[in-house]
């Protein structure tokens, strides 16, 4: 079956335009996260949704960053008034039933590039 | 705090060499733990995973990993490297409650000569 997808794979915007990144877990998921990985770095946590309920917007940098998953399934992580700090790679990962034993299954990731 | 270090930033074997990448964490409790592999264009590609029991785990690719509680580490290995496996890996820790996050460490990138 087809894997998780993220669009748009890359994306150049200019400084304080708002950016909407999607993410389409694989089917059946309940789970999903959003990472932010910079250059050089590993990635790090941003928000958890289970089903429709943002469980866990802990590691979401300020108040220029949202998200939202309506319907349980597809989710987009928004970003308000970029900057050029807001520029690496978002990923996000689906999870079956958000058990720590399940495996995360990562998307291909969106590059963002703030100018 | 919950940490994960991968002392190597870099490491360059030849095809056919032995590998073993280094992964030292620090949490609380015993973790879940895995190593992922990114390949350029690529998501992350889960290579193995261990959460409890037998401490040598078997990944896909060739590749096994033990868990070392009195070292804290988890390192990754595998007996010959192929050029294909040039890539950079990530070791991460799962939290064990909560939204079981996953805390990554920074990689290692592998080169493979040939």
């Amino acid at each position: 079956g087809a894997g998780v997808s993220q669009s748009p794979r890359y994306k150049v915007t200019k400084r304080g335009q708002d950016v909407a990144l999607r993410c389409d877990p694989i089917s059946g998921h309940v789970s999903l996260y959003w990472y932010r990985q910079a250059l050089g770095q590993g990635p790090e946590f941003l928000t958890y949704f289970n089903y429709e309920a943002q469980q866990d917007k802990s590691g979401l940098p300020n108040d220029r960053f949202s998200a939202e998953r309506p319907e349980g399934s597809i989710s987009t992580l928004t970003i308000q008034r970029t900057e050029q700090r807001d520029s690496a790679m978002y990923r996000c990962a689906s999870s079956l039933a958000g058990q720590g034993t399940d495996t995360q299954y990562f998307g291909p990731g969106t590059r963002l590039t703030v100018l | 705090a919950q940490s994960v270090t991968q002392p190597d930033i870099h490491i360059t074997v030849s095809e056919g060499a032995s590998l073993e990448l280094r992964c030292n964490y620090s949490y609380g409790a015993t973790p879940y733990l895995f190593w992922y592999v990114q390949s350029p264009g690529q998501g992350l590609q889960l290579l193995l995973k261990y959460f409890s029991g037998d401490t040598l785990v078997q990944g896909i690719k060739g590749f096994e990993a033990e868990f070392k509680r009195s070292q804290s580490s988890f390192n990754l290995r595998k007996p010959s490297v192929h050029w294909s496996d040039a890539a950079e890996y990530f070791c991460a820790v799962g939290t064990t409650s909560g939204t079981y996050k996953y805390i990554f460490g920074t990689g290692t990138r592998l080169k493979v000569l040939a």
